[in-house]
């Protein structure tokens, strides 16, 4: 009964390639991110998504690009890897308007690894 | 912008109390959140103040003073298990979280 997955939890792959990552949440929730890990374990916001419409895009290069079929799910497509997107890229998922707790609820990350 | 500036790493024996500070910036102010990551795991959800005081949750208290914009994780009784990083955070536009550069907390026997 996984609140928030993720597929795959590791990625390594080559440098030029294009990749995608699947985030799927159960609980019901408006409201989809994407975050970014780096090496130094600082987490930033890449993408909001509420009810399957972008409402944050935070200065992420093109090459990346979010989907969301529907509120349930949350895709990350990368095109084009480059050596400095290897990191772990965090699915969360809240309920906006909460204000009482403002909980995310994480997915458990991919590490991405490019070579 | 937005900033929140807590310390790099704190170490801690097994048994005491810990108190892991942070510091913000921001402009429009909804509440701080802390959430705990053990090594190769996700951010979980611990605490979250909106309101002056404190919130106790079992062996670890959430602490908000908003006229000084600084709020404080304390852990109490600390254990091995405790040992983690732990991250401060504010709320930004359309819910998104903005996370200070977390605290690694190391506990030693």
């Amino acid at each position: 009964d996984t609140a928030v997955s993720q597929t795959p939890k590791y990625l390594v792959t080559q440098m030029g390639n294009d990749k995608s990552i699947k985030c799927e949440q159960n609980l019901g929730h408006d409201t989809m991110y994407w975050y970014k890990q780096d090496s130094k374990k600082f987490l930033k916001i890449m993408f909001s998504y509420n009810n399957k419409e972008l409402i944050i895009n935070e200065t992420v290069p093109n090459r990346f690009s979010p989907k969301s079929p529907d509120k349930a799910h949350l895709n990350l497509h990368i095109n084009s890897l480059e050596l400095g997107d290897s990191a772990v890229y965090f699915c969360a998922s809240s309920q906006v308007g909460d204000s009482f707790t403002d909980t995310q609820y994480f997915g458990p990350g991919t590490r991405l690894t490019v070579l | 912008g937005q900033s929140l500036e807590q310390p790099s790493e704190v170490t801690a024996v097994e048994g005491a109390i810990v108190q892991i500070n942070c510091t913000y910036q921001t402009s429009g102010f909804y509440g701080l959140s802390w959430y705990q990551q053990h090594d190769g795991g996700a951010p979980t959800f611990l605490s979250y103040n909106a309101l002056d005081g404190l919130e106790e949750t079992g062996r670890f208290s959430s602490f908000l003073s908003r006229s000084d914009s600084y709020g404080y994780l304390l852990l109490q009784e600390l254990q091995m298990k405790d040992s983690a990083s732990y991250f401060c955070a504010v709320r930004g536009g359309g819910g998104k979280l903005i996370f200070g550069q977390g605290t690694e907390l190391s506990v030693k026997p």
